[in-house]
């Protein structure tokens, strides 16, 4: 099956900084890739929707300018945490759009913990 | 508005036993379904999809699912299920033409041995 990857899979950093999460597809390309964002113990909530070779399309709520998307080519993206606080602290998810023919299906990353104190 | 529901929020069941999960969905038209699982802190893996055809749908680890549009239902099955089945499972679902998945709340198994 369709393989995505995210690095790291887990970052602690202090308050302030900027933290980047890349997310790739491994055995296909994928013109578009999704950024998630799990708290406990719920399901995942949409960030954002990265295309490749365009703008990012965010969800209502979710600062673009806080959470920077790159979708530099087929099989990468990357989300950008800029000054990251405590309240930044979550789950993040990414996926991949395999697509193939008029059915296309997301496969998920391993997710990145991220840690801000 | 399109939704997915999945009704129970944690099942428990007996290993060995068989395991079914509810998944209802509202669409205007026939809806894209998935179900994934979700492993502590891990991303989602997909256990199958559905998108036309044949509606009983087979998926990797045993699992199998059953699309029913006269309940509006796509529900999980599996015959016998194992300690490593405990996980989070997730419904999934969107339209024919659009990528963003709607999820459902997710459903908690454990599984006692």
């Amino acid at each position: 099956g369709a393989v995505v990857s995210q690095h790291p899979s887990r970052v602690i950093c202090k308050s302030g900084t900027s933290v980047k999460i890349e997310c790739r597809s491994l055995d296909f390309q994928a013109t578009t890739m999704f950024w998630y964002r799990q708290f406990p113990k719920q399901s995942l909530m949409l960030m954002a929707t990265s295309n490749e070779g365009s703008k990012a399309t965010y969800e209502q709520g979710v600062e673009k300018d806080k959470f920077l998307i790159n979708h530099a080519s087929l099989t990468l993206s990357t989300l950008t945490v800029t000054s990251a606080h405590p309240e930044d602290s979550s789950f993040y998810i990414c996926s991949a759009n395999e697509v193939a023919g008029a059915a296309h299906t997301q496969y998920f990353g391993p997710g990145t913990r991220l840690t801000v104190l | 508005a399109q939704s997915v529901t999945q009704p129970d929020i944690h099942i428990t069941v007996s290993e060995g036993a068989s395991l079914e999960l509810r998944c209802n969905y509202s669409y205007g038209a026939t809806p894209y379904l998935f179900w994934y699982v979700q492993s502590p802190g891990q991303g989602l893996q997909l256990l199958l999809k559905y998108f036309s055809g044949d509606t009983l749908v087979q998926g990797i680890k045993g699992f199998e699912a059953e699309f029913k549009r006269s309940q509006s239902s796509f529900n999980l099955r599996k015959p016998s299920v194992h300690w490593s089945d405990a996980a989070e499972y997730f419904c999934a679902g969107r339209t024919g033409g659009g990528n963003k998945l709607t999820f459902g709340t997710g459903t908690q198994l454990k599984v006692e041995l």
